[in-house]
């Protein structure tokens, strides 16, 4: 998995709170990513970062939220307005956003919320 | 907009036969072509990538990729497969010019068993 750490391993929260998953990385990597997978959907980009003090939207980011302070960590907060919030969270990162970077992604975070 | 299939669910077979998983893109330029691999409760593996150049890539663990303009494919393949091939395999494309944050579109995933 690189040098992407993800914590806690396993997430268990109640309905209406929200939680915040951590993701740092050691590669001096620019770009950073959050993505959810659910089973047979592959995966799903919630919001990603080219720098620091900047994100962006990707394909599902309503009921998230992220900040980028820093180069090394990326942090994902997952909103009670989030409506199916169970779900195995992963986040990458990619030394740039030119065209031929591949992600790195850390080993994951199962939230799971009753 | 930019898209991904892999027509197949799973992929069974014995070890010591090929391993073929398949992969068929959209895109409206020239493609971006990535795969990966992810075992049990893990992220995922980067195994090789197509930006260029030659349309056979090959990638970690002895695994290749052909990319097939003509068909849009990108095809995985192993020659002779491992017990420990058995994970869950992602194709991923991005699209030229380049796409906003490096963005990827990935496969729904194959899941490979190969048995002993």
């Amino acid at each position: 998995d690189g040098g992407i750490t993800q914590s806690p391993k396993y997430l268990f929260r109640k309905e209406g709170q929200n939680v915040t998953l951590s993701c740092e990385q050691n590669l001096n990597h620019d770009a950073m990513y959050w993505y959810r997978q659910d089973p047979g959907q592959g995966l799903r980009l919630i919001y990603y970062s080219q720098i620091v003090n900047d994100f962006q939207k990707g394909d599902i980011a309503e009921g998230y939220s992220v900040s980028r302070e820093k180069k090394e960590s990326f942090p994902l907060t997952v909103t009670s307005a989030q409506k199916n919030p169970t779900a195995f969270y992963l986040c990458a990162s990619s030394l740039g956003t030119g065209a031929d970077y591949e992600q790195y992604f850390g080993p994951g975070t199962r939230l799971t919320v009753t | 907009a930019q898209s991904v299939a892999q027509p197949e669910d799973q992929v069974k077979v014995a070890e010591g036969n090929p391993l073929t998983v398949k992969c068929t893109y959209s895109v409206s330029g020239n493609p971006y072509l990535f795969w990966y691999v992810q075992y049990p409760n893990r992220g995922l593996q980067f195994l090789l990538k197509y930006i260029t150049g030659d349309n056979l890539v090959k990638g970690s663990y002895g695994f290749e990729a052909e990319f097939n303009k003509s068909q849009t494919s990108f095809h995985l393949k192993k020659p002779s497969a491992l017990v420990s091939d058995s994970a869950l395999y992602f194709c991923a494309v991005r699209d030229r010019p380049k796409a906003a944050g490096n963005k990827l579109t990935f496969g729904g995933g194959t899941r490979v068993l190969v048995k002993p």
